[in-house]
């Protein structure tokens, strides 16, 4: 199985900083990674797939990239409802794992 | 808009079985693929399995191999998880999940239901 893991586990932030999650695979999986946000009590949201797609809807200040083994997901100014749990997953084969989530909280 | 609504979700023993459903509307169910995903209390996401837009094909976590069986019926718009031999450890939301592709799928989910809570425990 392909390991995902993600850093930090959390992150303490204010409102209108730029922070960025790593998310490494434990193979190459090409462009086959994706981004989701999960606030408390409710279920995951798309935000980016292959790498560096943004999912209609999603505002432009989420931002993905890599290949590889390595990917980013960067929010380069936070808003208040960016404070959540952050989670990459590979869709390179099966099973689909997801990293372990990062929770992104307000300092 | 593409709405996911589970049921089926509850307290079971250790060992029991319990059948998991997910209603789809505001799609055409039929030409897509379909996941659960599951996240234990306080714990992260945990994909479980997909099943073609056919029905033809499925793909399990080993976590839940030989236990839990994934099914559909496009007739009714309607997703299934049979969970069998129960354990403790299975206790856990358990999400109903789009797959963005058509077809055989890829994992990469774009509709998330709302969960439906299933609880193992004696």
């Amino acid at each position: 199985d392909i390991q995902m893991t993600q850093s930090p586990s959390s992150l303490s932030a204010s409102v209108g900083d730029r922070v960025t999650i790593t998310c490494r695979a434990s193979q190459i999986i090409s462009n086959y990674l994706n981004w989701y946000q999960q606030k408390p009590g409710k279920a995951p949201n798309l935000l980016i797939y292959a790498a560096s797609s943004l999912q209609s809807g999603v505002p432009s200040r989420f931002n993905g990239s890599g290949s590889g083994t390595d990917f980013t997901l960067t929010v380069s100014s936070l808003q208040p409802e960016d404070f959540a749990t952050y989670y990459c997953q590979q869709s390179y084969s099966t099973p689909y794992t997801f990293g372990q989530g990062t929770k992104l909280e307000i300092k | 808009e593409v709405q996911l609504l589970e049921s089926g979700g509850g307290l079971v023993q250790p060992g029991g079985s319990l059948r998991l459903s997910c209603a789809a509307s505001g799609f055409t169910f039929s030409s897509f693929a379909m996941n659960w995903v599951r996240q234990a209390p306080g714990k992260g996401l945990e994909w479980v399995s997909l099943i073609s837009a056919s029905g033809g094909s499925t793909y399990s976590a080993d976590s839940v191999k030989g236990r839990f069986t994934i099914s559909r019926d496009n007739s009714k718009n309607t997703l299934y998880l049979q969970l069998n031999s129960l354990r403790v450890e299975d206790t856990a939301i358990y999400y109903c999940a789009k797959d963005q592709e058509r077809g055989f799928g890829s994992g990469l989910v774009d509709n998330w239901g709302q969960g439906t809570l299933v609880t193992v425990s004696s």
